[in-house]
């Protein structure tokens, strides 16, 4: 079945650096991916729809210029968190799709993010 | 009202009981429908889609009304393993990859 491969699993920084996440689809060419993000006992929430060869999409109150989202290849998204903050704080998820439009999404692993 | 809504739970039932999780949906052009469940500190996996005429996996059986815009996950003999947080998932953009996530049940089977 489709897998979407994440790293790294877990990351502890300094408030003020970058972070960068990455996802990829091992078995197959993802041309949309999903970042989400999770704060304990939330529920998911989109972040941004990574376009291969295209700005992403982000969802209202994600500020693009904090978290990078690059998609060039059909396999590969990542997403970095610059000059994170302990706010920044959370677990991230990628996601994609291994087939049409009603076919469900798999996720990555998750990053579980702590800036100290 | 929100896009997806679930049961607030907790549930806590005994092992071998019977539970039952509802969700709604507010986009009646929803077209597809998922349960995926969440372990602690762990990413969301697929439980099951859910079609129009209902479907079962084993213990587990989902069911769509969409006059009423219902979902519903009915899990049969609880086992311990099945203590998780069950998620509604609805594509509830139209013609989009895009997935709205419920905020999930919370079940704790008990000995």
């Amino acid at each position: 079945g489709a897998v979407v491969s994440q790293h790294p699993s877990w990351v502890i920084c300094k408030s003020g650096t970058s972070v960068k996440i990455e996802c990829r689809s091992l078995d197959f060419q993802a041309t949309t991916m999903f970042w989400y993000r999770q704060f304990p006992k939330q529920s998911l929430m989109l972040m941004a729809t990574s376009n291969e060869g295209s700005k992403a999409t982000y969802e209202q109150g994600v500020e693009k210029d904090k978290f990078l989202i690059n998609h060039a290849s059909l396999t590969l998204s990542t997403l970095t968190v610059t000059s994170a903050h302990p706010e920044d704080s959370s677990f991230y998820i990628c996601s994609a799709r291994g087939g049409p439009l009603n076919s469900p999404l798999h996720f990555g692993n998750g990053t579980r993010l702590t800036v100290t | 009202r929100k896009e997806v809504e679930q049961d607030p739970g907790p549930f806590n039932v005994p092992e071998g009981a019977t539970v039952a999780f509802n969700c709604t949906y507010s986009n009646s052009a929803s077209q597809s429908f998922f349960w995926y469940r969440q372990d602690c500190r762990k990413e969301p996996k697929l439980l099951m889609s859910v079609y129009s005429s209902g479907n079962e996996d084993g213990r587990f059986t989902a069911q769509l009304n969409r006059a009423s815009q219902y979902i519903s996950l009915l899990i049969r003999d609880s086992k311990l393993s099945d203590s998780a947080t069950y998620l509604c998932v609805v594509n509830s953009r139209a013609g989009s990859y895009q997935l709205t996530f419920g905020k999930g049940t919370k079940l704790s089977v008990i000995p």
